[in-house]
């Protein structure tokens, strides 16, 4: 089946430099698509989502970038701090029916170094 | 806003005995509540999907039977691991959303130990 998929499993990045996550999916018809962050023990937290009607969406020090062409999602986060230390998910959802089920990548450990 | 509340958060429970997890949409009416299944160091699995006043729809692989899921609210739906072994022990995380083109906001996940 289609599924969704990260190219690194984890990125260490020193304080203050800016971090990118790739995310590659399959599925050519998917419409939406969302990051999130996963603290340990915790559930995933709502970052950023964006449509396939756009290429680009900015938040508070992060961007999603959109490449329809390639198939292709990556994640900025500018001034990376400490706190940002997590598992981030790229995760991707089909409108069909009445259900908007979201299939997740395989997730990417980041970490934040002093 | 859109907060996602879990109950409980942490369980140990001998084999054979039937654990129930509580998800509450705490500020918001959910049409749709998932439940998810996690393995440490892994991505979450989607079990099934729950929709108030009828019947969850179960991913492939995953037992009906073992996994009862009841949407008796719009802000409530329960999941019921019946007669869990070690197997099932896991991370269980359920999400809700308001309705469609809305992000799925997640609980913090209930850490299900069978010994």
């Amino acid at each position: 089946g289609e599924s969704v998929g990260l190219h690194l499993p984890t990125l260490s990045v020193q304080e203050g430099d800016n971090s990118i996550i790739n995310c590659a999916y399959s599925n050519s018809a998917s419409d939406y698509f969302i990051w999130y962050k996963q603290e340990s023990g915790k559930g995933p937290q709502f970052i950023i989502d964006i449509r396939s009607n756009m290429d680009k969406r900015q938040g508070q020090r992060v961007t999603v970038l959109l490449n329809k062409t390639v198939k292709h999602l990556s994640l900025q986060i500018a001034a990376t701090q400490p706190g940002d230390s997590a598992v981030y998910f790229c995760a991707e959802n089909l409108s069909s029916g009445s259900a908007r089920q979201l299939t997740f990548g395989s997730g990417t450990q980041l970490t934040v170094l002093p | 806003g859109a907060v996602v509340s879990q109950h409980p958060s942490w369980v140990i429970c001998k084999s054979g005995t039937s654990v129930k997890i509580e998800c509450r949409s705490l500020d918001f009416q959910a049409t749709t509540m998932f439940w998810y299944r996690q393995f440490p160091k892994q991505s979450l699995m989607l079990m099934a999907t729950s929709n108030e006043g009828s019947k969850a729809t179960y991913e492939q692989g995953v037992e009906k039977d073992k996994f009862l899921i009841n949407h008796a609210s719009l802000t409530l739906s329960t999941l019921t691991v019946t007669s869990a072994h070690p197997e099932d022990s896991s991370f269980y995380i359920c999400s809700a959303v308001t309705g469609n083109n809305q992000p799925q906001h997640f609980g913090d996940g209930t850490r299900l130990s069978i010994l």
